[in-house]
């Protein structure tokens, strides 16, 4: 199993909060992931990272932001938390930046905004 | 622009008989394609994965197939038991551009298995 974690696993918050989602990893990969997962199940891509101090933003448009200061941690930040951004956040990482990128998954973070 | 459609989206299954699971995609330069199951409450994992030089791969009860011609590759589940019940996701690798290698995936398919 892949030593990738995310916390919190759940979080209830209301309209207007700043909230923060950790995700670290212990494997010493470069390339690392944020997704966005519909009540459909389909995974958006949001954000990702070659490696320390790169960010890109994903195919999905997404208000939050991230940073990479360190290799094993890729946190998300939203400013100001809204109903809208109610949804299940994975986190992926994948140990080269070419092809064959296998990516590993954390076990999600739900977020509920009230 | 470059997308994978997965079918079908829901699969009910007798406990011991096969499932078959189909993706095509779009981008002619993808040369990877992964296979995830995601069970309740956790996140996706890699269960098999297939590159383009490769028509078929093979571990245990599960196996792969790839046609790069037709561009589709399926996930087959042989005897199939109530513990494979979950959501599986197949992938193709982004072939060029600034985002080469990250993945795209299908929308899901729910696989329940019936004892």
């Amino acid at each position: 199993e892949a030593d990738i974690y995310q916390t919190p696993r759940y979080l209830v918050i209301g309209t207007g909060k700043k909230i923060t989602l950790e995700c670290s990893q212990t494997m010493g990969h470069d390339k690392m992931y944020w997704y966005q997962q519909d009540p459909g199940m389909e995974l958006h891509l949001i954000h990702y990272s070659y490696g320390v101090n790169s960010t890109e933003k994903g195919d999905l448009s997404s208000e939050s932001t991230v940073s990479r200061i360190r290799t094993e941690h890729f946190p998300l930040t939203l400013e100001s938390a809204r109903p809208s951004h109610t949804s299940q956040y994975l986190c992926a990482s994948s140990p080269r930046t070419s092809s064959y990128n296998e990516q590993f998954f954390g076990p999600g973070t739900r977020l509920t905004v009230l | 622009g470059e997308n994978v459609e997965q079918h079908p989206s829901t699969l009910s299954v007798q406990e011991g008989d096969s499932a078959v699971i189909k993706c095509t995609y779009s981008d002619s330069a993808s040369n990877y394609f992964p296979w995830y199951k995601q069970e309740l409450g956790k996140g996706p994992q890699l269960i098999i994965d297939i590159r383009s030089n490769v028509g078929e791969k093979k571990d245990q009860r599960i196996a792969v197939t790839l046609n790069k011609t037709a561009k589709h590759f399926s996930l087959h589940i042989t005897e199939t038991q109530p513990e494979d019940s979950a959501v599986y996701f197949c992938a193709a690798s982004r072939g060029v551009g600034g985002s080469q290698g990250n993945l795209i995936f299908g929308k899901g398919t729910k696989l329940s298995v019936k004892p």
